[in-house]
């Protein structure tokens, strides 16, 4: 079967750093998204890993263990506007998108 | 919007109605999707397009239909509205191996 996981809500405070986790077990592994999504908008893309160790952009950052089966999405210096859900997306062997629930952040000052 | 215009934005529609949601890109991109999005639920595919003329099944296709006649533009039916397809519905497109950019989504009631 295909199975995504990520917690589904944390808090934390302006300024701090933040780790979103997501382990998934799917058919096929072709690449990890990331995805912001504020309250009633789109999702945007954030990043991308298809192979294993750490992207950096700018105040994000995110890692991919292939064998584990595991990422993370890094939000360092929060901002009030980082409030929003983040969605972790693995692209399966047939090139399709499966998408976890989202983890809705909440920051605070 | 990313480069992916929806409509309608919002719709109200009574049990039994039919109706179709338009998706329409600026890219060229060869692949669209549509989404259902429920909370608690994720993002779940309903339909997908590899090009122009080709549709194929995604996860939860059922009481959907799609076309994609022109290249640009990607269309969602519903032939039998059913409460159970109250949702907001997200349009996306992407070049192959590509991130998917979403469109701003289309808010469907069905009472």
């Amino acid at each position: 079967g295909q199975n995504i996981d990520q917690p589904t809500e944390m808090t934390a405070t302006e300024g701090a750093i933040v780790q979103i986790n997501c382990t998934y077990q799917t058919s096929g592994f072709n690449g990890l998204f990331w995805y912001q999504q504020h309250a009633g908008e789109a999702p945007t893309f954030l990043s991308y890993n298809v192979l294993d160790g750490l992207e950096e952009k700018g105040r994000f950052s995110s890692f991919l263990s292939r064998s584990k089966g595991y990422s993370y999405l890094l939000l360092k210096e929060l901002q009030m506007k980082d409030s929003a859900s983040y969605l972790c997306a693995v692209r399966d062997r047939t090139d399709k998108l499966i998408f976890g629930t989202g983890t809705r952040l909440q920051v605070f000052p | 919007n990313a480069g992916v215009t929806q409509t309608p934005k919002f719709r109200v529609l009574k049990t039994g109605q039919s109706m179709t949601l338009l998706c329409a890109q600026d890219m060229n991109h060869e692949y669209m999707y549509w989404y259902r999005q429920d909370p608690g639920m994720g993002l779940r595919l309903i339909h997908y397009s590899v090009g122009e003329g080709t549709t194929a099944k995604g996860e939860v296709p059922d009481g959907y239909n799609v076309s994609r006649l022109k290249k640009q533009n990607f269309l969602l039916g519903l032939e039998s509205a059913a409460p159970s397809q109250t949702s907001v519905y997200f349009c996306a497109r992407s070049l192959y191996g590509q991130p998917q950019h979403f469109g701003d989504g289309t808010r469907l009631s069905i009472l």
